[in-house]
């Protein structure tokens, strides 16, 4: 089974802190993802990385920015959190290949409170 | 470019009973549709989705689809309904000029009560 882990299920930062956000995926997956998830919105997708070092801004980018210096590790990170970025951010997986048939595999999120 | 629209935010059924979770999309182009599922406190997991061929996609726990070109729809249903199935579901679209985006409705909760 693809297991898809966040490192934290909760977390609570102060406006201005610098947040990272940790993903790993153990399925040597290609493709790696960061969605924001608010009631009555939705998914939406913040950036997406398709190999190392390779990255595309999705549909929300601003304000944020992401790492991904190993193929399992996708970082998602707030340079100077803001209380409009309290939400649940998930992170997901897929096999890649440029293939938009691909299942994504979620983590279990994490719900991200900004004082 | 391509929307989804979930059009109900909360449905709420008895046990045993049926549902209809209704799903409807707009697109340029030729699309491929998902439902995925939302336990609590977990994250999403793929229910079912229609790539090509048969309009009628079936889950493992019953759920099934069926794609409508023509009213650009991709209803849920499930004849028959368990405390267990209480969760969001996310219909979401994929362009087949596209790589890899997803595009997800809003969620609707499915609230069944004994």
């Amino acid at each position: 089974d693809v297991k898809v882990t966040q490192s934290s299920r909760y977390l609570v930062k102060r406006t201005g802190e610098k947040v990272f956000l940790e993903c790993v995926q153990d399925m040597d997956h290609e493709n790696m993802f960061w969605y924001r998830q608010d009631p009555g919105l939705g998914l939406r997708l913040i950036y997406f990385s398709y190999d190392v070092k390779m990255k595309e801004k999705g549909d929300i980018p601003e304000g944020y920015s992401v790492s991904r210096e190993k193929k399992e590790r996708f970082s998602l990170i707030l340079e100077s959190a803001s209380t409009n970025q309290t939400s649940m951010y998930l992170c997901a997986s897929s096999l890649g290949g440029g293939d938009s048939t691909d299942t994504q595999y979620f983590g279990p999120g994490t719900r991200l409170t900004v004082l | 470019a391509q929307s989804v629209t979930q059009l109900d935010s909360q449905v709420p059924v008895f046990e045993e009973a049926p549902v209809e979770l209704r799903c409807n999309y707009s697109s340029s182009v030729s699309v491929y549709l998902f439902w995925y599922v939302q336990y609590p406190n977990q994250g999403l997991q793929l229910l079912l989705k229609y790539l090509s061929g048969s309009t009628l996609v079936e889950s493992i726990n019953g759920f099934e689809a069926e794609f409508n070109k023509s009213q650009t729809s991709f209803h849920l249903r499930k004849p028959s309904v368990h405390i267990s199935d209480t969760a969001e579901y996310f219909c979401a679209v994929s362009g087949m000029d596209s790589s890899y985006k997803l595009i997800f409705g809003s969620g609707t909760r499915l609230l069944v009560r004994p």
